[in-house]
Protein backbone atom coordinates (compact mmCIF):
# COMPACT_ATOMS: atom_id res chain seq x y z
CA UNK A 1 0.00 0.00 0.00
CA UNK A 2 1.22 3.26 -0.47
CA UNK A 3 0.49 6.58 1.48
CA UNK A 4 1.70 10.06 1.27
CA UNK A 5 1.72 12.75 4.28
CA UNK A 6 2.00 16.29 3.91
CA UNK A 7 3.62 18.01 6.78
CA UNK A 8 1.94 21.26 6.77
CA UNK A 9 -1.60 22.22 5.71
CA UNK A 10 -0.52 25.68 5.51
CA UNK A 11 2.60 27.46 4.86
CA UNK A 12 3.24 31.23 4.42
CA UNK A 13 6.21 33.37 3.27
CA UNK A 14 7.26 36.16 1.95
CA UNK A 15 7.70 37.55 -1.41
CA UNK A 16 11.28 36.79 -1.97
CA UNK A 17 11.90 34.01 0.39
CA UNK A 18 12.38 30.34 0.45
CA UNK A 19 9.91 27.87 0.08
CA UNK A 20 9.91 24.32 1.90
CA UNK A 21 6.86 22.22 1.43
CA UNK A 22 7.49 18.95 3.08
CA UNK A 23 6.48 15.38 2.21
CA UNK A 24 7.06 12.26 3.11
CA UNK A 25 5.93 8.97 1.63
CA UNK A 26 5.20 5.38 2.03
CA UNK A 27 5.33 2.19 -0.72
CA UNK A 28 6.00 -1.00 -0.70
CA UNK A 29 8.05 -0.41 -3.98
CA UNK A 30 10.16 1.75 -5.98
CA UNK A 31 7.81 4.83 -6.42
CA UNK A 32 7.27 7.54 -9.03
CA UNK A 33 6.37 11.03 -7.18
CA UNK A 34 5.15 13.62 -8.43
CA UNK A 35 4.05 17.44 -7.01
CA UNK A 36 0.87 19.20 -8.78
CA UNK A 37 0.29 22.71 -8.08
CA UNK A 38 -3.61 23.76 -8.28
CA UNK A 39 -4.32 27.01 -8.32
CA UNK A 40 -8.07 28.53 -7.21
CA UNK A 41 -10.55 27.40 -9.46
CA UNK A 42 -8.23 25.69 -11.64
CA UNK A 43 -7.46 22.18 -12.45
CA UNK A 44 -4.05 20.41 -11.19
CA UNK A 45 -1.20 20.98 -13.11
CA UNK A 46 2.24 18.82 -13.01
CA UNK A 47 5.45 20.88 -11.46
CA UNK A 48 8.07 18.09 -11.26
CA UNK A 49 8.45 14.29 -11.20
CA UNK A 50 10.72 11.37 -10.35
CA UNK A 51 10.80 8.53 -11.95
CA UNK A 52 14.39 6.42 -10.50
CA UNK A 53 16.51 8.87 -12.08
CA UNK A 54 18.47 11.82 -10.69
CA UNK A 55 17.56 12.34 -7.32
CA UNK A 56 17.48 16.12 -7.18
CA UNK A 57 14.71 17.01 -10.02
CA UNK A 58 13.80 20.18 -11.33
CA UNK A 59 10.38 21.26 -12.37
CA UNK A 60 8.76 24.42 -13.62
CA UNK A 61 8.70 28.01 -12.14
CA UNK A 62 11.97 27.25 -10.60
CA UNK A 63 10.84 24.59 -8.46
CA UNK A 64 12.96 21.68 -7.33
CA UNK A 65 12.61 18.64 -5.29
CA UNK A 66 14.61 16.28 -3.99
CA UNK A 67 13.92 12.22 -3.76
CA UNK A 68 15.71 10.96 -0.22
CA UNK A 69 15.33 7.31 0.24
CA UNK A 70 16.57 6.77 3.52
CA UNK A 71 14.26 9.65 4.54
CA UNK A 72 11.32 8.56 2.54
CA UNK A 73 11.13 11.98 2.00
CA UNK A 74 10.55 14.24 -1.52
CA UNK A 75 10.42 18.12 -0.30
CA UNK A 76 9.63 20.91 -2.16
CA UNK A 77 11.27 23.83 -2.55
CA UNK A 78 11.81 27.15 -4.12
CA UNK A 79 14.69 29.59 -3.92
CA UNK A 80 12.45 32.56 -4.00
CA UNK A 81 8.61 32.93 -3.60
CA UNK A 82 6.74 34.76 -6.19
CA UNK A 83 3.23 36.24 -5.51
CA UNK A 84 1.96 33.94 -8.58
CA UNK A 85 2.84 30.67 -6.54
CA UNK A 86 0.28 31.25 -4.08
CA UNK A 87 -1.94 27.92 -4.66
CA UNK A 88 -2.28 24.74 -3.39
CA UNK A 89 0.45 21.84 -3.69
CA UNK A 90 -0.30 18.16 -4.08
CA UNK A 91 2.52 15.58 -3.18
CA UNK A 92 1.95 12.29 -5.08
CA UNK A 93 2.69 8.62 -5.03
CA UNK A 94 2.46 5.81 -7.86
CA UNK A 95 3.45 2.30 -7.00
CA UNK A 96 4.70 -0.09 -9.22
CA UNK A 97 3.36 -3.92 -8.17
CA UNK A 98 5.51 -6.14 -9.68
CA UNK A 99 3.85 -6.69 -13.21
CA UNK A 100 0.81 -5.13 -13.10
CA UNK A 101 0.83 -1.30 -13.85
CA UNK A 102 -1.76 -0.26 -11.89
CA UNK A 103 -1.00 3.78 -12.84
CA UNK A 104 -2.91 5.16 -10.16
CA UNK A 105 -2.35 8.17 -7.98
CA UNK A 106 -2.31 8.55 -4.22
CA UNK A 107 -2.63 12.29 -3.33
CA UNK A 108 -1.17 13.79 -0.14
CA UNK A 109 -3.80 16.22 1.97
CA UNK A 110 -2.37 19.03 0.13
CA UNK A 111 -0.69 22.20 1.55
CA UNK A 112 -2.09 25.84 1.03
CA UNK A 113 1.12 28.20 0.24
CA UNK A 114 0.29 31.85 0.72
CA UNK A 115 2.72 34.24 -0.13
CA UNK A 116 2.52 38.23 1.38
CA UNK A 117 4.15 40.84 -0.54
CA UNK B 1 -4.50 23.68 -21.39
CA UNK B 2 -3.56 19.84 -20.76
CA UNK B 3 -5.42 19.41 -23.46
CA UNK B 4 -8.25 17.13 -21.21
CA UNK B 5 -11.70 18.48 -21.83
CA UNK B 6 -14.39 17.92 -19.27
CA UNK B 7 -18.33 18.72 -19.83
CA UNK B 8 -20.29 20.06 -18.04
CA UNK B 9 -18.15 22.64 -15.74
CA UNK B 10 -20.90 22.98 -13.58
CA UNK B 11 -23.87 20.86 -12.72
CA UNK B 12 -26.49 21.56 -10.13
CA UNK B 13 -29.24 18.94 -9.38
CA UNK B 14 -31.11 17.40 -6.63
CA UNK B 15 -30.81 14.47 -4.23
CA UNK B 16 -31.88 11.34 -5.97
CA UNK B 17 -31.13 12.38 -9.01
CA UNK B 18 -28.58 10.85 -11.89
CA UNK B 19 -26.15 12.96 -13.81
CA UNK B 20 -23.39 11.94 -16.32
CA UNK B 21 -19.85 13.56 -16.47
CA UNK B 22 -18.18 13.50 -19.54
CA UNK B 23 -14.26 13.51 -20.26
CA UNK B 24 -12.44 13.69 -23.50
CA UNK B 25 -8.89 12.93 -23.11
CA UNK B 26 -5.36 14.04 -24.68
CA UNK B 27 -5.57 13.47 -28.41
CA UNK B 28 -3.49 10.02 -28.28
CA UNK B 29 -3.95 8.92 -24.36
CA UNK B 30 -5.13 5.62 -23.75
CA UNK B 31 -5.81 6.12 -20.39
CA UNK B 32 -8.07 7.27 -18.27
CA UNK B 33 -8.60 8.28 -14.45
CA UNK B 34 -11.39 9.82 -12.40
CA UNK B 35 -10.66 11.33 -9.41
CA UNK B 36 -13.43 13.38 -6.60
CA UNK B 37 -11.96 16.19 -4.44
CA UNK B 38 -14.06 16.74 -1.90
CA UNK B 39 -12.99 19.34 1.38
CA UNK B 40 -13.39 16.15 3.76
CA UNK B 41 -11.83 13.57 1.68
CA UNK B 42 -9.35 15.59 0.02
CA UNK B 43 -8.66 13.92 -3.91
CA UNK B 44 -9.28 10.79 -4.37
CA UNK B 45 -8.81 8.47 -7.30
CA UNK B 46 -11.87 6.52 -7.94
CA UNK B 47 -11.67 4.59 -11.41
CA UNK B 48 -9.41 3.71 -14.26
CA UNK B 49 -9.59 3.05 -17.75
CA UNK B 50 -7.11 1.35 -20.49
CA UNK B 51 -8.10 1.46 -24.17
CA UNK B 52 -11.76 0.53 -23.12
CA UNK B 53 -11.21 -1.74 -20.20
CA UNK B 54 -11.43 -0.76 -16.61
CA UNK B 55 -7.54 -0.82 -14.95
CA UNK B 56 -8.07 -0.29 -11.42
CA UNK B 57 -10.60 0.64 -8.85
CA UNK B 58 -10.32 3.05 -5.91
CA UNK B 59 -12.74 4.76 -3.46
CA UNK B 60 -15.74 4.80 -5.77
CA UNK B 61 -18.90 3.65 -4.68
CA UNK B 62 -21.72 1.15 -5.75
CA UNK B 63 -23.92 4.26 -7.14
CA UNK B 64 -21.54 5.42 -9.22
CA UNK B 65 -19.87 3.76 -12.58
CA UNK B 66 -17.75 4.87 -15.49
CA UNK B 67 -17.22 3.57 -18.71
CA UNK B 68 -14.64 4.23 -21.71
CA UNK B 69 -16.02 4.20 -25.29
CA UNK B 70 -13.97 2.91 -28.36
CA UNK B 71 -13.10 6.81 -29.57
CA UNK B 72 -11.62 7.12 -26.12
CA UNK B 73 -13.85 9.62 -24.57
CA UNK B 74 -15.17 8.33 -20.92
CA UNK B 75 -18.57 9.13 -18.52
CA UNK B 76 -18.33 8.94 -14.94
CA UNK B 77 -22.32 8.13 -14.19
CA UNK B 78 -23.57 9.25 -10.66
CA UNK B 79 -26.86 7.88 -9.17
CA UNK B 80 -28.82 8.02 -6.27
CA UNK B 81 -27.26 11.57 -5.50
CA UNK B 82 -26.94 12.43 -1.92
CA UNK B 83 -25.61 15.65 -0.60
CA UNK B 84 -22.38 14.36 0.23
CA UNK B 85 -21.84 13.27 -3.16
CA UNK B 86 -21.11 17.52 -3.84
CA UNK B 87 -17.48 17.73 -5.51
CA UNK B 88 -15.04 18.55 -7.84
CA UNK B 89 -14.83 15.61 -9.83
CA UNK B 90 -11.45 15.57 -12.09
CA UNK B 91 -10.74 13.39 -15.41
CA UNK B 92 -7.32 13.18 -16.01
CA UNK B 93 -5.49 11.15 -18.97
CA UNK B 94 -2.04 9.57 -19.61
CA UNK B 95 -0.24 7.84 -22.66
CA UNK B 96 -0.15 4.67 -20.87
CA UNK B 97 -1.12 2.72 -17.61
CA UNK B 98 2.31 2.24 -16.58
CA UNK B 99 3.56 4.44 -13.26
CA UNK B 100 6.93 5.08 -14.38
CA UNK B 101 5.64 7.46 -17.16
CA UNK B 102 2.64 7.50 -15.80
CA UNK B 103 2.29 11.47 -15.95
CA UNK B 104 -1.31 12.43 -15.65
CA UNK B 105 -2.36 15.69 -17.10
CA UNK B 106 -6.04 17.00 -15.77
CA UNK B 107 -8.77 18.14 -16.95
CA UNK B 108 -10.23 21.67 -15.25
CA UNK B 109 -13.19 19.53 -13.58
CA UNK B 110 -16.54 19.09 -13.26
CA UNK B 111 -18.17 21.06 -10.43
CA UNK B 112 -21.27 18.77 -9.11
CA UNK B 113 -23.61 20.70 -6.40
CA UNK B 114 -26.57 18.71 -5.06
CA UNK B 115 -28.71 20.11 -3.25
Amino acid sequence: AQSVTQLDSHVSVSEGTPVLLRCNYSSSYSPSLFWYVQHPNKGLQLLLKYTSAATLVKGINGFEAEFKKSETSFHLTKPSAHMSDAAEYFCVVSDYAGGTSYGKLTFGQGTILTVHP
Amino acid sequence: DSGVTQTPKHLITATGQRVTLRCSPRSGDLSVYWYQQSLDQGLQFLIQYYNGEERAKGNILERFSAQQFPDLHSELNLSSLELGDSALYFCASSANPGPTYNEQFFGPGTRLTVL
